[in-house]
């Protein structure tokens, strides 16, 4: 049973470039979520899809967007990359949008490292 | 708006020892709590989680945690650590309309010793 995989696992653009990081959520989860993790520091919540639509949004600009597919698996799309982009961004899946009943808690990806120089 | 605040950002500890990490948070509705581990160059791993019902939740590799209410806290307890449970462990708050929209603490790095 694989779980959640994302893709690349590293990547390194120059400052203004465009990125695309992509994420297959574990099998039988519908929802992604989207986390940024820069170095010494929590995650901290980007967005989440379900059912193709953007449900929840975290504090970050609309230079982060973000896109999911009929088969569940997301996008992430960082526009004009910053210096301060850098950092691991973790994709998560879940089977619904809430942890408890029906639903499931988040399942994390090891995440992509992206480095802007 | 929610908050999580891990007070250790590391705690050393000799292995075979107990530990308790510790995690409050800030919330003014009725929340879920996890926390979760990262191993180096790895995702975040579940632990243990409080949805409802008993305070005391036990979790994967020996771990529990027991949500207190009153003083809005959610500690992590093992009674006896190994030198494989040295990682970075997190704890995490979302209200529960938010559902699985996760607030992180800033992370205690646990450090076992030999």
């Amino acid at each position: 049973d694989a779980g959640v995989t994302q893709s690349p696992t590293h990547l390194i653009k120059t400052r203004g470039q465009q990125v695309t990081l992509r994420c297959s959520p574990k099998s039988g989860h519908d929802t992604v979520s989207w986390y940024q993790q820069a170095l010494g520091q929590g995650p901290q919540f980007i967005f989440q899809y379900y059912e193709e639509e953007e449900r929840q949004r975290g504090n970050f600009p609309d230079r982060f967007s973000g896109h999911q597919f009929p088969n569940y698996s997301s996008e992430l799309n960082v526009n004009a990359l910053l210096l301060g982009d850098s950092a691991l961004y973790l994709c998560a899946s879940s089977f619904g949008l809430f942890p408890g009943q029906k639903g499931s808690p988040l399942h994390f990806g090891n995440g992509t490292r992206l480095t802007v120089t | 708006a929610q908050s999580v605040t891990q007070l250790d950002s590391q705690v050393p500890v000799f292995e075979e020892a107990p530990v308790e990490l510790r995690c409050n948070y800030s919330s003014s509705v009725s929340v879920y709590l996890f926390w979760y581990v990262q191993y180096p160059n790895q995702g975040l791993q579940l632990l243990l989680k409080y949805l409802s019902g008993s305070t005391l939740v036990k979790g994967i590799n020996g771990f529990e945690a027991e949500f207190n209410k009153s003083q809005t806290s959610f500690h992590l307890r093992k009674p006896s650590v190994h030198i494989s449970d040295t990682a970075e462990y997190f704890c995490a708050v979302s209200d529960r309309p938010a559902g699985n929209m996760l607030t992180f603490g800033g992370g205690t790095r646990l450090m076992v010793k030999p």
